[in-house]
């Protein structure tokens, strides 16, 4: 596809529910990224990819946060437990350096809610 | 750590006014800075990106100033649409893997 595809685009899950959200990055995009967007916030990093190598997990908000790109492409960000307060848009960029700019091309990203 | 402040929170203007968003930003060892647009439900569109040793960046009618020493940044739109109706997040990046620090984004509401 052109652009970042981020699946499924909504997902409602009962509190204690493990869930598991998809991004396929532009293909040929080195970095990876994942967002979590609250409510009417801007959003915060969680983690960082380079190829397959996971190079910064320090925003993600605690250990039932896990992601994964074991082939360099696909990546999955999985809730393990959900609760609440997980609720939020998970956003997914990739992106390539093009001049040093480093410029990070966003997915339409998928709203979780925990009930 | 680095903390980025968007101010005001929402806006609201007659269409043709000229919209003036600020952007400031703690840490002013930045490698780069951003203007997002995002519509409701949608993903992030890239407006404009500045490099840290750059002062401004332009594009039809959107114009974006850095001042790093202040720790601030301007979006200006000239001439404002219904379309320009949008939430707009500025954010900055460091050079290590680039991960974007977010404002809070301004709230725009252009009335025809």
């Amino acid at each position: 596809g052109a652009g970042v595809s981020q699946s499924p685009r909504y997902k409602v899950a009962k509190r204690g529910q493990d869930v598991a959200l998809r991004c396929d990055p532009i293909s040929g995009h080195v970095s990876l990224f994942w967002y979590q967007q609250a409510l009417g916030q801007g959003p915060e990093f969680l983690t960082y990819f380079q190829n397959e190598a996971q190079l910064d997990k320090s925003g993600l908000p605690s250990d039932r946060f896990f992601a994964e790109r074991p082939e360099g492409s696909v990546s999955t960000l999985k809730i393990q437990r959900t609760q609440q307060e997980d609720s939020a848009v998970y956003l997914c960029a990739s992106g390539y350096r093009q001049l040093a700019k480093n410029i990070q091309y966003f997915g339409a990203g998928t709203r979780l809610s925990v009930l | 750590k680095q903390e980025v402040t968007q101010i005001p929170a929402a806006l609201s203007v007659p269409e043709g006014e000229n919209l003036v968003l600020n952007c400031s930003f703690t840490d002013s060892a930045i490698y780069n800075l951003q203007w997002f647009r995002q519509d409701p439900g949608k993903g992030l569109t890239s407006l404009l990106l500045i490099q840290s040793s750059q002062r401004e960046q332009t594009s039809g009618r959107l114009n974006a100033s850095l001042d790093k020493s202040s720790g601030r940044s301007t979006l200006y739109i000239a001439a404002s649409q219904p379309g320009d109706s949008a939430t707009y997040l500025c954010a900055v990046g460091r050079a290590a893997g680039n991960k974007l620090t977010f404002g809070g984004g301004t709230r725009v509401l252009v009335k025809p």
